[in-house]
């Protein structure tokens, strides 16, 4: 099993870019989530999903679209990129909303 | 809002010192998750508590959820350089599930 896979890794965007930032699983999970992290801040919660269909917003939902079309993918879009969207992100996956998360390696995202 | 506070933000100790960190909320938990990030690596997943009370043991780890369900404890005895690292609680209620800011150990050999 590869498990949470991201990419890329990094990325370096001018303000007002778009992109989508990929994140798959193989380990048949229902519920995945997407963070971002910040020094001091912690992980917020930007959007989560806990099946193919159903997608709801989380702590920090502005500026980002997700989708759930299957149950192994979770992209995360940047509308129109700013640099207060320069971050760490982390997928993250789990069994359901309440088990252990299994993340990604993470993207690195500047925006200048 | 759900608000899981975690202290303290930071913590450096000799090794072989221990170290503890602290999560607290304002309502009851339906569980909490403690999670260790290494400096430039993803969160992992270290435990999992769900019952009033409960302890568990991993090692040199000792994980304390307390009788109201509304706060937690991370223990660490005796640290080692491999230690280092951020610590984070993740828990909450009714679907509603958050980090705390972690903690960030440092360890000087």
């Amino acid at each position: 099993n590869a498990g949470v896979t991201q990419t890329p890794k990094f990325q370096v965007l001018k303000t007002g870019q778009s992109m989508t930032l990929q994140c798959a699983q193989d380990m048949n999970h229902e519920y995945m989530s997407w963070y971002r992290q910040d020094p001091g801040m912690g992980l917020r919660l930007i959007h989560y999903s806990v099946g193919a269909g159903i997608t709801d917003q989380g702590e920090v939902p502005n500026g980002y679209n997700v989708s759930r079309s299957t149950t192994e993918d979770f992209p995360l879009r940047l509308l129109s990129a700013a640099p207060s969207q320069t971050s760490v992100y982390f997928c993250a996956s789990s069994r359901h909303t309440y088990n252990e998360q299994f993340f990604g390696p993470g993207t690195r995202l500047t925006v200048l | 809002g759900q608000q899981v506070m975690q202290i303290p933000q930071y913590q450096h100790v000799q090794e072989g010192e221990d170290f503890t960190t602290y999560c607290n909320s304002s309502t009851t938990l339906s569980n909490i998750q403690w999670y260790k990030q290494r400096p430039g690596g993803h969160p992992v997943f270290l435990i999992q508590l769900v019952k009033s009370g409960e302890v568990k043991k991993q090692k040199r780890l000792t994980f304390q959820f307390g009788e109201a369900k509304k706060n937690s404890s991370l223990h660490i005895t005796a640290t080692q350089t491999t230690d280092v690292g951020t610590y984070f609680c993740y828990g909450g209620s009714q679907g509603n599930l958050i980090f705390g800011k972690g903690t960030k150990l440092s360890v000087k050999p």
